[in-house]
Formats: C-alpha cells, structure tokens, sequence
C-alpha cells in the first residue's frame, strides 16, 4: 500500500485556470506539508497542517490555498495558474516529535502553458 | 537564514571511487538531521538518519556538532548511486518541532 499517495501524478494546464491537487496518507501521521520543487531541484516548504490545523505558511501567494478535511488528507487549491507555477509539487507527511522524518508522495508534476 | 548549506551542486565520480557529499548546518542546539535520496522523476527517500547511526546501501554519515557537518560518505560508488542527494535538519523544540529544512541538494553522477 501506498503510504503517501498524490493525484494526479501530472498536471498540464493552461494560464488562468483553476487546479486541486490531493494528497493522502495512510500511516496515522499527525502532520502533513506541501513542497515546491522548482527547475533547480531547489525543495521549498510552502504549508503544514497538524492535525488539521495550518502550522507553517511561507510566503506563497494566496492563489494557493491548502485544505485538510482530516488529518490524513490535505489537498492544494490553485487558483488563476500561472506559467511560473510550473513546479513538482510534493505533500509529505511525518509524526511530529519521532523524528522519522518525512514521507513523501511521489509527487505532481504541473505544467502551465 | 541559511540553516543547511551543501556547497556543491553537482559532483561526479568514477565507479568505484569513494563519494563524500558535503553538508554544514547552522543551529546552536541538538538539532535532529537526515540524508533524503531522489531518483530520476521520483520521490525523495529517507536514506540515512543521524541518530540512527545505520549504513544504507553502502553509505554511512557522522554528525560532527564542532564542525557543524553531516557529510554523507560511501567508500565505492556505484552508478545506481546517481541521484539527486538532500541534506535536511530538524529541530528538536519550539513551534518548528518536526519540520525539515532542506539544502539545496548535490547532484551526483557515477560514470562507468
């Protein structure tokens, strides 16, 4: 079984629309985030939920909004996309204070044109 | 601030050379740190953790708290081992308790 699943696993869209992405994780986690990996493999943090409760917002623009029904799931809402959007977008998710570290999904790469 | 520096962005090596990944991280406390792997086009993977002192898949990291560094070493490289490679901190406290701070990461190319 899956531990981290994203879908979809690609994404093209074009300029203006509006995406989901969604994540899911099946390992009782209490934490869950959102990462932007850009052209440069550079991993940013863009959100965290624990336990359904938004812990970290970086400095993202408010196009993007995370939900998270539950603490085994939390999506991404992407308004007016824009070509700089294109990214591999990874949710990952981890138990705070065990100190596994993370588990990631395998990750949603978008592509705006 | 910068909290995990890995100076090189790309690094190639021979097929049975020995491959040592640079990382230094800035934080005063106990801080918590990992090496995460990336495949070609898939997800990162726990490769290594500091406190588990464990080898994978060849690869051995000592936290060295004077020098502030967590290089990851392997004696022979093989070509499987080219990926993309993520130095990561966690801290052990406050209101950032369990998130992750990525370096910006090293290419690595084993040539045949």
């Amino acid at each position: 079984d899956t531990a981290v699943s994203q879908t979809p696993k690609y994404l093209v869209t074009q300029m203006g629309n509006d995406k989901s992405i969604k994540c899911e994780q099946n390992l009782g986690h209490d934490t869950m985030y959102w990462y932007k990996q850009d052209s440069k493999k550079f991993l940013k943090i863009m959100f965290s939920y624990n336990n359904k409760e938004l812990i970290i917002n970086e400095t993202v623009p408010n196009r993007f909004s995370p939900k998270s029904p539950d603490k085994a799931h939390l999506n991404l809402h992407i308004n007016s996309l824009e070509l700089g959007d294109s990214a591999v977008y990874f949710c990952a998710s981890s138990q705070v204070g065990a100190n596994y570290g993370y588990t990631f999904g395998s990750g949603t790469r978008l592509t705006v044109v | 601030a910068q909290r995990v520096t890995q100076p090189e962005k790309l690094l190639s090596v021979f097929k049975g050379a020995p491959v040592e990944l640079k990382c230094n991280y800035s934080y005063s406390g106990s801080p918590e740190l990992f090496w995460y792997v990336q495949y070609s086009r898939q997800r990162l993977q726990l490769l290594l953790r500091h406190i588990s002192r464990e080898s994978i898949k060849g690869f051995t990291a000592d936290l060295n708290k004077g020098e502030t560094s967590f290089h990851l070493k392997k004696p022979f490289a093989q070509e499987e081992d080219s990926a993309m490679y993520y130095c990561a901190l966690s801290f052990d406290r406050g209101s950032t308790l369990g998130r992750l701070y990525f370096g910006r990461g090293t290419q690595l190319t084993v040539w045949p």
